[in-house]
C-alpha cells in the first residue's frame, strides 16, 4: 500500500518568514495530493490540493508543488501570520478516494 | 466546500457499552469514510461507509467492533462496540463531495472510555 512520509515534525518560523513542509510518497499510482491544516480541537480542513497532472499551484499565500518522477511534493507558506500555527497534514491518494496521510507537522508562528 | 457534522462531539463511556456516532453531510456525497485520530497523531482509516451494503473495512478493523450503517446517500453512523480504554479516540466522519471529489472532514467526536 501507500506510504506517505513527513518532514518535519515540528516548525518554529517568525511571523513574516516563509515555511515549508515536505512529504513523499512510495506508490506511483497516487494521482491527487491533498493538504490538511487541522486546529486544537477541531477536525482537518483542506487547505489546497494538486492532481498529478499540475505541478505547482498556489492560492494566496499558499502553494504546493509537485514532482512525481521524485514522488515528492511540498507546502510552502509565505509570509506567516500567528493564525497559520496549527497541524499540516500532508495526504496521497491512489484511487477509490482512498487517502494516505503523512504523520504531521506542527507549525507554530512566533508574533 | 461541505458541512458535516458529527453528533456527540464528545462523550465519557464505560468500558464495555457501545457508543453511536452520527454524521450528516450538507452536499454531494459520492463516498464517505471513518478515520481513528489518536491525540497527537495522524489519521487511520477505519472503513468507507458504502450506501446499502456493508462498509469495507481497513486491515485491523472489524464489523463486529465497529459496525457502520450508511442508509442514504449523505448520512452514515458508526457505532464502538463493547469499549475499552483502547478504543479512547477522535473519531472522524469524511466525504467526497462532487464536482472533484475532494475529501472533507466533520468536527470529530473525542471519546473517553473509563
Amino acid at each position: 500500500g501507500e506510504n506517505v512520509e513527513q518532514h518535519p515534525s515540528t516548525l518554529s518560523v517568525q511571523e513574516g518568514d516563509s515555511a515549508v513542509i515536505k512529504c513523499t510518497y512510495s506508490d506511483s499510482a497516487s494521482n491527487y495530493f491533498p493538504w490538511y491544516k487541522q486546529e486544537l480541537g477541531k477536525g482537518p480542513q483542506l487547505i489546497i490540493d494538486i492532481r498529478s497532472n499540475v505541478g505547482e499551484k498556489k492560492d494566496q499565500r499558499i502553494a504546493v508543488t509537485l514532482n512525481k518522477t521524485a514522488k515528492h511534493f511540498s507546502l510552502h507558506i509565505t509570509e506567516t501570520q500567528p493564525e497559520d500555527s496549527a497541524v499540516y497534514f500532508c495526504a496521497a491518494e491512489t484511487g477509490a478516494n482512498n487517502l494516505f496521510f503523512g504523520t504531521g507537522t506542527r507549525l507554530t508562528v512566533i508574533p | 466546500s461541505a458541512v458535516i457534522s458529527q453528533k456527540p462531539s464528545r462523550d465519557i463511556c464505560q468500558r464495555g457499552t457501545s457508543l453511536t456516532i452520527q454524521c450528516q453531510v450538507d452536499s454531494q456525497v459520492t463516498m464517505m469514510f471513518w478515520y481513528r485520530q489518536q491525540p497527537g497523531q495522524s489519521l487511520t482509516l477505519i472503513a468507507t461507509a458504502n450506501q446499502g451494503s456493508e462498509a469495507t473495512y481497513e486491515s485491523g478493523f472489524v464489523i463486529d467492533k465497529f459496525p457502520i450503517s450508511r442508509p442514504n446517500l449523505t448520512f452514515s453512523t458508526l457505532t464502538v462496540s463493547n469499549m475499552s480504554p483502547e478504543d479512547s479516540s477522535i473519531y472522524l466522519c469524511s466525504a467526497s463531495v462532487r464536482p472533484n471529489n475532494e475529501q472533507f472532514f466533520g468536527p470529530g467526536t473525542r471519546l473517553t472510555v473509563l
